[in-house]
């Protein structure tokens, strides 16, 4: 069982540019978040999502975008990368909807924006 | 809402010693709570969990026991090996919420 899978593992990306971080879950779980991390401040959740077809949004949402078109995928998409953005991002999903159930963490994925 | 608090790292020890990491909450009603564990390069995993007043749980020699009157969920160990080396983070969530909250996070540095 892989759990959760990230891709890819790191990332040096051009600022303005477009980028696709994905995220695939084989534990069938319903909610699924993202999270960036960054030395200092934690864990800070950008987006989630209870169920496939819903998406909210979290603590630091701005220059973010998720889909959640199905159980498993849950990409979330940069739409023009500025250097704020450098980050270890890292996926997570839970089963719902007890409260009792803990999340699953992906390995990350590090992404520098120059 | 809610929040989490814990000590602030680095937290250093020698080989064998005790560990104690504190972690305080404020939440409405009854969460549960949780210690996650990250190891250099890795994500988070769940270390243990309680998910009611007066429960211990327990993982790899490491404790924490809820304690609904001081809003408390202190992590330890007896005796610390240099390969617990990691980031701990405390973490509570509430019956109510599908997103849970965490602390900042303490480093723990074991030296052989």
């Amino acid at each position: 069982i892989a759990g959760i899978t990230q891709a890819p593992t790191s990332q040096i990306l051009a600022a303005g540019r477009r980028m696709t971080l994905r995220c695939t879950q084989d534990m069938r779980h319903n909610a699924m978040y993202w999270y960036r991390q960054d030395l200092g401040l934690g864990l800070r959740l950008i987006h989630y999502s209870n169920t496939a077809g819903t998406t909210g949004k979290g603590e630091v949402p701005d220059g973010y975008s998720v889909s959640r078109a199905n159980t498993d995928d849950f990409p979330l998409t940069l739409a023009s990368a500025v250097p704020s953005q450098t980050s270890v991002y890292f996926c997570a999903s839970s089963d719902l909807p007890s409260g009792y159930n803990e999340q699953f963490f992906g390995p990350g994925t590090r992404l520098t924006v120059l | 809402g809610d929040s989490v608090t814990q000590m602030e790292g680095p937290v250093t020890l020698s080989e064998e010693a005790f560990l104690t990491i504190n972690c305080t909450y404020t939440a409405t009603g009854y969460p549960s709570l949780f210690w996650y564990v990250q190891y250099p390069g890795e994500g988070l995993q769940l270390l243990l969990k309680a998910t009611k007043a007066d429960d211990k749980g327990s993982n790899k020699g490491f404790e924490a026991t809820y304690r609904k009157e001081t809003t408390s969920f202190h992590l330890e160990k007896g005796s610390v090996q240099v390969s617990d080396s990691a980031v701990y983070f405390c973490a509570l969530k509430s019956g109510g919420s599908y997103i849970p909250t965490f602390g900042r996070g303490t480093s723990l540095i074991v030296h052989p």
